[in-house]
């Protein structure tokens, strides 16, 4: 079945820094990926929708500027969370279409201090 | 808005017990899918019925839709402690999206 990665798995930082996600789709072309976050005993909720080629779309209450989203190619999208602060630590996950199921990387724990 | 709500929003069972959870959801959908989150880890589907099946099965689970209701049951049968997780529904309302409903957690104690 279709896999998609997440790159890191975890990551430890300090506030103020940024910190770089990757999602890929291993052996399957996405043209759309889908940014979730989680908090703690919480369901996941979008973030936003990134596209191939075009700016990605944000859901209401997410900031553009700060959760930075580049899908330079059909099986590669990242999120950067820049000047972090501890109110970001969440489980980011991100997941990416093939025909009609959706396919969900492994997640991402961001832990900011 | 999340449009898919399951209940209970925590469920303990005993091993071999059936365990079963309900989602309900607002507009129309072109499929509903459960998924499987255990503690930290990311997500797992487990299945996918489509708007216009009423049921399916996929080892010790069964799950079954009500479009007229809006509603659909995840059914775990004989339950392992190893089931022990947050299930979650997720409809696609014919977009590219899926809306995660708060999910449940189940506890299977041996």
């Amino acid at each position: 079945g279709a896999v998609v990665s997440q790159h890191p798995s975890w990551v430890i930082c300090k506030s103020g820094t940024s910190v770089k996600i990757e999602c890929r789709s291993l052996d399957f072309q996405a043209t759309t990926m889908f940014w979730y976050r989680q908090f703690p005993k919480q369901s996941l909720m979008l973030m936003a929708t990134s596209n191939e080629g075009s700016k990605a779309t944000y859901e209401q209450g997410v900031e553009k500027d700060k959760f930075l989203i580049n899908h330079a190619s059909l099986t590669l999208s990242t999120l950067t969370v820049t000047s972090a602060h501890p109110e970001d630590s969440s489980f980011y996950i991100c997941s990416a279409h093939q025909g009609s199921e959706q396919y969900f990387g492994p997640g991402t724990r961001l832990t900011v201090t | 808005s999340q449009q898919g709500e399951e209940d209970p929003q925590a469920l303990s069972i005993q091993e071999g017990e059936n365990a079963t959870m309900n989602c309900s959801y607002k507009t129309s959908i072109n499929n509903l899918q459960w998924y499987r989150q255990n503690s930290g880890r990311g997500l797992v589907h487990l299945i996918l019925i489509r708007s216009n099946e009423r049921e399916k099965h996929s080892g010790r689970l069964r799950v079954t839709l009500d479009t007229s209701k809006k509603s659909s049951s995840l059914l775990i049968t004989a339950s392992r402690a190893a089931d022990t997780a947050s299930y979650f529904c997720a409809t696609d309302d014919y977009g590219q999206n899926f809306v995660f409903g708060p999910g449940t957690r189940l506890s299977v104690l041996p």
